[in-house]
């Protein structure tokens, strides 16, 4: 059955930098897009990052842009999002969620880690 | 800023039937946008329930139905079943050269 394993997550200063990773298995990973959503406490969802199958194509919300990045290896089955210049507003819990056949809708998503950004 | 709406708060009675709407401020939702809908329980990770407006994915029960009304996206439940009271967010697709998912706000739906 398909699992998505979040891990990487903490408590990290802000303007610091972390990076989760999201190990998966039960499904071909290499054969679809990946993505990133975070959920700060008490709020919705937020859509953060989506990566392409084959990890060319990479989109992001406007507010991270230039700060995070998205990838993936399929070597390992893992995908990643690395973090910097946190900020406060943005602790939330990470989730990342496995995309359907078209790229565009989710269908799978992990239980999270939570990301702390605190002084 | 593209903002998603949907009603704060509802409340059916168990067997009843509940509509929950989607809107966006670009302008009408249309099926290229791709309306999902996801459910999301205390402490629990949000699950899909519904993709492409009106797809059920294989553990979706049947009582739950998406479709466009009007200008809006919208999620049916029939039947209400205790077990449903959750959250209810609708997410929506916006293409284009960059392109981008922004979730509405929720809907807490109690099941009274």
């Amino acid at each position: 059955q398909v699992q998505l394993v979040e891990s990487g997550g903490g408590v990290v200063q802000p303007g610091r930098s972390l990076r989760l990773s999201c190990a998966a298995s039960g499904f071909p990973f290499s054969n679809f897009g990946m993505h990133w959503v975070r959920q700060a406490p008490g709020k919705g969802p937020e859509w953060v990052a989506a990566i392409s199958f084959d990890g060319t194509n990479k989109y992001y919300v406007d507010s991270v842009k230039g700060r995070f990045t998205i990838s993936r290896d399929s070597s390992k089955n893992t995908l990643y999002l690395q973090m910097n210049s946190l900020r406060v507003e943005e602790t939330a819990v990470y989730y990342c969620a496995k995309a359907t056949r078209t790229g565009i809708e989710t269908d799978y998503w992990g239980q999270g880690t939570l990301v702390t950004v605190s002084s | 800023q593209t903002v998603v709406t949907q009603e704060p708060s509802l409340t059916v009675s168990p067997g009843g039937t509940v509509t929950l709407t989607c809107a966006s401020t670009t302008g009408a939702v249309t099926s290229g946008h791709y309306p999902n809908w996801v459910q999301q329980k205390p402490g629990q990770a949000p699950r899909p329930l519904i993709y492409a407006t009106n797809n059920k994915h294989s553990w979706t029960p049947a009582r739950f139905s998406g479709s466009l009304l009007g200008d809006k996206a919208a999620l049916t439940l029939s039947g209400v079943q205790p077990e449903d009271e959750a959250d209810y967010y609708c997410q929506l697709y916006f293409g284009g050269s960059q392109l981008s998912w922004v979730f509405g706000g929720g809907t807490k739906l109690t099941v009274l």
